[in-house]
Parts: structure tokens; C-alpha cells; sequence
């Protein structure tokens, strides 16, 4: 493959439904990253998955944000009940090993 | 607790001047520090990470410990350096990077 990818690449949503995306990594690639990129906010962390072991959720910022890892490749980052504050850029980004991060085009949510 | 500060949200420059983005950050330990950069409409991509302490599109960071700083310097800037760049902090050899809030940075000509 060419890259991480990511779907949908836009995401419109009304406030109160729920989203799914998604994350295609880079073959081979053991470790994986969500992080949401917000105007004035920077990057900020949501969830890391590493080989099998358990996943690092300590960024998700409420109850609304799950994601999961099937077969150690593609990736969903779910929102339930999505806020106005959810918009934002969602990143993946994935990596062999440490310091070689590969980020994704990022999924663009806006929330209505 | 881990903390990345970039101090500048935009900074504006003229081709050919010298530029340098600042970044200080806060970790009890021994951090390995990195800046990305995200050019219009592309994905985000590294730059460098200090431990490599090579030189990438004219770019250096420095890792000072005793001023907790890793700032980016380019003596002298491009047009295509035009972009958002993001210092970052690892604590461990895996897991989350920190960011910064980045740092807008034009070059203008």
C-alpha cells in the first residue's frame, strides 16, 4: 500500500448521531494512533494500539469515544451521541517502531 | 507531568532571513524529541528527531536539557518552509507522542 489511509475523507454529521471512522495502516505496521487535530488545540491524543496488547485509551476525552483494532490492521474510532465539539480532524497514524510514525490524510468531522 | 509548549501560534518571516520556532517542554525523564512539519493540504509528516542530530531541508533542532528547549533553526528560510510545525515529545521508546500547539510559520518573499 501507498500509505495510511482514511475514510471517509469528510464527514458530516448532525448532532447527536453517531460516526464511525475508519484507518487502514501501513502493512506490517504493529503500532497504531488516533489524535485529533483542533483549530488552537494542537494534537491531541486519543488511543494507541500496540501488537496485542491492551490499548492505551487514556486520551479519549468521554464514554462516546470507543475504538477497536481487528486482526491487528484496520482500525474504527466510533463517536456515539456526537457533539458540536467533536468537529474537528481525525488523525491515524501507524508505525513499525518507535519514532517512524506514518500519518494518515485525517478524517475532517463536522458535527451540525 | 509531560508538557510541550510552543509559544509562537504564528510566525512570519522574508526568504532568506534566519528563523527559529521555540519549543520547551517539561519530563521528568529522558524524552526523545521530534518536530513535524504539515504543509498545506498534506498529511502530517516528521522532519527530524533529535536523536538522529541530522540536518533535514536546511532544518536543526538542538536538544538543550538544561533549558528543557528543542527549538527549530534554519538560518536561512524559504518560501516552500511556509507551513505548521509541531514539536513533540516521546517518554517512552513506545506509545503517544506529545504535541504542541504548533506554530504557523510563512515565509514570505
Amino acid at each position: 500500500g501507498a500509505g495510511v489511509s482514511q475514510s471517509p475523507s469528510n464527514k458530516v454529521t448532525e448532532k447527536g448521531k453517531d460516526v464511525e471512522l475508519r484507518c487502514d495502516p501501513i502493512s506490517g505496521h504493529t503500532a497504531l494512533y488516533w489524535y485529533r487535530q483542533s483549530l488552537g488545540q494542537g494534537l491531541e491524543f486519543l488511543i494507541y494500539f500496540q501488537g496485542n496488547s491492551a490499548p492505551d485509551k487514556s486520551g479519549l476525552p468521554s464514554d462516546r469515544f470507543s475504538a477497536e483494532r481487528t486482526g491487528g490492521s484496520v482500525s474504527t474510532l466510533t463517536i456515539q451521541r456526537t457533539q458540536q465539539e467533536d468537529s474537528a480532524v481525525y488523525l491515524c497514524a501507524s508505525s513499525l517502531g518507535p519514532g517512524t510514525e506514518y500519518f494518515g490524510p485525517g478524517t475532517r468531522l463536522t458535527v451540525t | 507531568a509531560q508538557r510541550v509548549t510552543q509559544p509562537e501560534k504564528l510566525l512570519s518571516v522574508f526568504k532568506g532571513a534566519p528563523v527559529e520556532l521555540k519549543c520547551n517542554y517539561s519530563y521528568s525523564g529522558s524524552p526523545e524529541l521530534f518536530w513535524y512539519v504539515q504543509y498545506s493540504r498534506q498529511r502530517l509528516q516528521l522532519l527530524l528527531r533529535h536523536i538522529s542530530r541530522e540536518s533535514i531541508k536546511g532544518f536543526t533542532a538542538d536538544l538543550n536539557k538544561g533549558e528543557t528547549s528543542f527549538h527549530l533553526k534554519k538560518p536561512f528560510a524559504q518560501e516552500e518552509d511556509s507551513a505548521m510545525y509541531y514539536c513533540a515529545l516521546r517518554g517512552s521508546t513506545l506509545g503517544r507522542l506529545y504535541f504542541g500547539r504548533g506554530t504557523q510559520l510563512t515565509v514570505w518573499p
